[in-house]
């Protein structure tokens, strides 16, 4: 089962905020959040695990809430190079991903 | 700088015709998963192989797709035969489950005329 993501797409001027949704009807074990520039690959960003564990890279923050099967991630003070598609992966099971539709960020000057 | 290589990078060929598409892990990886990316349909789960053994392939239209990981540094995704529709972006990515991190390679862009 697909989650669902939202917005779709947002624009923002250098050094504004942005939070993107995830929402499953699945229980989840851990939600990924990946971003792909055009033309690229997915990178990843940052893994959140059910009880509380994140992993990430980047400056970049979010949240899980296990309960409600949702994860928002946090786009604060953005940059030009956070332009790209967000894509959150979620795993029900045995590292096995769902993504969602995506969200298009576009940072301009 | 360990990565996920993918060969070919761009494939353009015609309907009927056979295609495979080859990738290599980062060394150490145990689980590989084969995507497909479109407009339409997103980024869509086909196969995933654990330790070389498959541990699930539904996402993968089993008449014409197969994936196999004949050794432990090359997995395969083969279309016999292609159609217009399988014309997409098929990455192949790899990690560990205790690590989290899915690592994507360049994908393999196919267009099936």
């Amino acid at each position: 089962q697909q989650p669902v993501q939202s917005p779709q797409a947002v624009i923002l001027r250098e050094g504004e905020d942005a939070v993107i949704n995830c929402s499953s009807s699945k229980a989840l074990y851990s939600v990924h959040w990946y971003r792909q520039k055009h033309g690229e690959a997915p990178v990843f960003l940052m893994i959140l695990l059910k009880g509380g564990e994140q992993k990430g890279h980047e400056k970049i923050s979010a949240s899980f809430n296990e309960k409600k099967q949702q994860s928002s991630l946090y786009l604060t003070a953005s940059q030009l190079s956070y332009s790209g598609t967000y894509f959150c992966g979620t795993e029900a099971n045995d590292y096995k991903l769902s993504f969602g539709a995506g969200t298009t960020v576009t940072v301009r000057a | 700088d360990a990565r996920v290589t993918q060969t070919p990078r761009h494939k353009v060929t015609e309907m009927g015709q056979e295609v495979t598409m080859r990738c290599q892990p980062i060394l150490g990886h145990n689980t590989v998963f084969w995507y497909r990316q479109t407009m339409m349909q997103g980024l869509e789960l086909l196969a995933y192989f654990r330790n070389r053994a498959p541990l699930d392939d539904s996402g993968m239209p089993k008449d014409r797709f197969s994936a196999e990981m004949p050794d432990a540094t090359l997995a395969t995704l083969k279309i016999q035969p292609s159609e217009p529709r399988d014309s997409a972006v098929y990455f192949c990515a790899s990690g560990s489950p205790g690590d989290g991190e899915q690592f994507f390679g360049p994908g393999t862009r196919l267009t099936v005329l």
